[in-house]
């Protein structure tokens, strides 16, 4: 079965760090580009960072940019978002994504969700 | 503010034909393909409508999409009581080199 699987979520402080980890299972991971999109309380849905397959590019959002990092293990079949400086706005769910078709923002596969709280 | 517009919420009764707008500029919208995403209450959102008007496996046929110009659509004919949910579109942005979502329509049946 085709499946994301999401952790590392939790309370942080602001100013903190935290790691996303999200695990990829029934696909060849490394052919696949993979992205993190976020959702905050009651809002709609926030794209963050995109890796391609093999690692080499990535993109981010500007409100990830300096803050957050993308990176990929694909002997492990599984990637991370490094998230620091958190700030309260940064509160969400984070959703690990499959881009297909060729196209960034098209996500065919989603994990369930991790949620990221960030609070004193 | 989202860079893709949406209308915040959408109704119909059930049967009913409804259209959900996704307007852009030419960065997006105007240069590459749209995706339509359905989000049920507390579920992971799902892949409904990709490269304009093809739709995955699985995902039934009065869901179509198109698009025209800086500007997409999604229909939704024959409107049922299980689609009410939040709808986004989304797309790759050439100027800021990253994807952008709509803000979402919520659908409701009446």
């Amino acid at each position: 079965e085709v499946q994301l699987l999401e952790s590392g979520g939790g309370l942080v402080q602001p100013g903190g760090s935290l790691r996303l980890s999200c695990a990829a299972s029934g696909f060849s991971f490394s052919y696949y580009a993979m992205t993190w999109v976020r959702q905050a309380p009651g809002k709609g849905l926030e794209w963050v960072s995109a890796i391609s397959g093999g690692g080499g590019t990535t993109y981010y959002a500007d409100s990830a940019k300096g803050r957050f990092t993308i990176s990929r293990d694909n002997s492990k079949n599984t990637f991370y978002l490094q998230m620091n400086s958190l700030r309260a706005e940064d509160t969400a769910v984070y959703y690990c994504a499959r881009a297909e078709y060729g196209d960034y923002s098209a996500f065919d596969i989603w994990g369930q969700g991790t949620m990221v709280t960030v609070s004193s | 503010q989202s860079v893709l517009t949406q209308p915040p919420s959408a109704s119909g009764t059930p049967g009913q034909r409804v259209t959900i707008s996704c307007s852009g500029s030419s960065s997006n919208i105007g240069s590459n393909t749209v995706n339509w995403y359905q989000q049920l209450p507390g579920t992971a959102p799902k892949l409904l409508i990709y490269s304009n008007n093809q739709r995955p496996s699985g995902v039934p046929d009065r869901f179509s999409g198109s698009k025209s110009g800086t500007s997409a659509s999604l229909d939704i004919s024959g409107l049922q009581s299980e689609d009410e949910a939040d709808y986004y579109c989304a797309g790759w942005d050439d100027s800021l080199n990253g994807v952008v979502f709509g803000g979402g329509t919520k659908l409701t049946a009446l």
